[in-house]
């Protein structure tokens, strides 16, 4: 199966750009995604990249990924406090979806 | 149109209650998932439905039942739980490369 990491909290102020990195072990996912979840809500699919993919680029969403070193990252522009919750990374492969630990954001006024 | 939806929001049951979750779809989408969610946990991988038929079970209790009647539907059967199984349980659907999840069932075993 596929491990996937993140490191557990991230804190920055309104309007700062955020950014929230992921490593994974194996390099056949073709996918990798990134989900946020609200507090006592479902996972909200915010982006995606194919594994063939350096960068991809949704609004103020960047997606970053490294394949040589399994890294993924996402850049959140001009952070909001409605950008507050929890993001996982997530990678796909043999019909099943592994999920990063999550990283919290904390997105301060 | 991306939603799943899932019934009900929350669920108290005590451990001799036998209970059903549902969860419904209209996008089309073939695979059909159920997660368990801790607190502050990823999602945990349950079942893997596929054009209606099981295709993973990762070593569930038998004490969870999935059914998936039809392409859009899909239950999942609750018996004699345990205090341990209380957790916020996730229906998630997915065509191609695009995995859509409900709200979740918030559920509390006492």
């Amino acid at each position: 199966g596929e491990d996937v990491e993140q490191s557990l909290f991230l804190s920055v102020r309104e309007g700062d750009s955020s950014v929230i990195n992921c490593t994974y072990t194996d390099s056949s996912s073709t996918y990798l995604y990134w989900y946020k979840q609200e507090p006592g809500a479902g996972l909200q699919l915010l982006t995606y990249i194919f594994s063939n993919m350096d960068m991809k680029q949704d609004q103020r969403l960047t997606v970053l990924l490294n394949k040589k070193d399994k890294h993924l990252s996402l850049r959140i522009a001009d952070t909001q406090t409605g950008d507050s919750a929890i993001y996982f990374c997530a990678g796909y492969n043999f019909n099943k979806f592994y999920f990063g630990s999550g990283t919290k954001l904390n997105v301060k006024p | 149109d991306t939603e799943v939806t899932q019934t009900p929001k929350h669920l108290v049951m005590g451990m001799t209650n036998k209970k059903s979750l549902k969860c419904e779809q209209h996008m089309g989408h073939r695979a059909m998932y159920w997660y368990k969610q801790k607190a502050k946990k990823p999602p945990e991988l349950m079942f893997v439905y596929s054009y209606e038929k099981l295709s993973i079970n990762e070593s569930v209790p038998s004490r969870f039942s999935p059914e998936c009647p039809n392409s859009s539907l899909l239950n999942l059967h609750l018996h004699a739980l345990q205090p341990e199984d209380s957790a916020l349980y996730l229906c998630a659907s997915s065509r191609n490369s695009e995995q859509y999840f409900g709200p979740g069932t918030r559920l509390t075993v006492t």
